[in-house]
């Protein structure tokens, strides 16, 4: 089945210093990519999306991906975490052929220390 | 609307009564998409529509649930018998059928079955 995976379920940065944040998929044609956040009690936020082109797309609040298809991965980074990043990110993806569904990671819980 | 509406904001029901749950979507929108948040389990797609076509319903995870979407605007996403397993947050998700402007996710429903 087709699969997304974020493999840390935890992370825990000091404010300052930079984030990655990962994300592989299961083999397929490129897929339509996505990173959501979620603060405590509220919705997701689209971040930011990749369908095609440029391989490093810029979001919101400073957040920027790089889809690499050699590796399947569409990994999240921000250069500077700032304390209101504490929150939890999903890597959502939209598989070719299985129509709009988007598929979700299990996410990653971001912690920051000041 | 200015974004996805979902109400109630949280509901607490008997094990066994039937629950109802709203979602209007941004107007212009034709596709709609609820998901089921839940500890331990992430975020699982419940169903999917898009315009006028049949929707997928390949989430359910039981014949208990069912939903609708009337004149492709709101939809209700109806439980019946509930269960404590039911319990969790449902969000509701509309986009443009192109994906162009990715999904936006209400703040969802918090059922908690007693």
């Amino acid at each position: 089945a087709q699969s997304v995976t974020q493999p840390d379920i935890h992370i825990t940065v000091s404010e300052g210093a930079s984030l990655e944040l990962r994300c592989n998929y299961s083999y397929g044609a490129t897929p339509y990519l996505f990173w959501y956040v979620q603060s405590p009690g509220q919705g997701l936020q689209l971040l930011l999306k990749y369908f095609s082109g440029d391989t490093l797309v810029q979001g919101i609040k400073g957040f920027e991906a790089e889809f690499k298809r050699s590796q399947s991965s569409f990994n999240l980074r921000k250069p500077s975490v700032h304390w209101s990043d504490a929150a939890e990110y999903f890597c959502a993806v939209v598989f070719t052929g299985g129509g709009n569904k988007l598929t979700f990671g299990t996410g990653t819980q971001l912690k920051v220390e000041l | 609307g200015a974004g996805v509406s979902q109400s109630p904001s949280n509901k607490v029901t008997e094990k066994g009564k039937d629950v109802e749950l709203r979602c209007d979507p941004i107007s212009g929108h034709t596709a709609l998409y609820w998901y089921r948040q839940s500890l331990g389990q992430g975020l699982e797609f419940l169903i999917y529509f898009q315009g006028n076509s049949a929707p997928d319903k390949s989430g359910l995870p039981s014949d208990r649930f069912s939903a609708e979407r009337t004149g492709g605007s709101v939809s209700t996403l109806t439980i019946q018998r509930t269960q404590q397993e039911d319990s969790a947050v449902y969000l509701c998700a509309s986009s443009p059928r192109g994906l162009s402007g990715g999904y936006t996710f209400g703040s969802g429903t918090r059922l908690t079955v007693v």
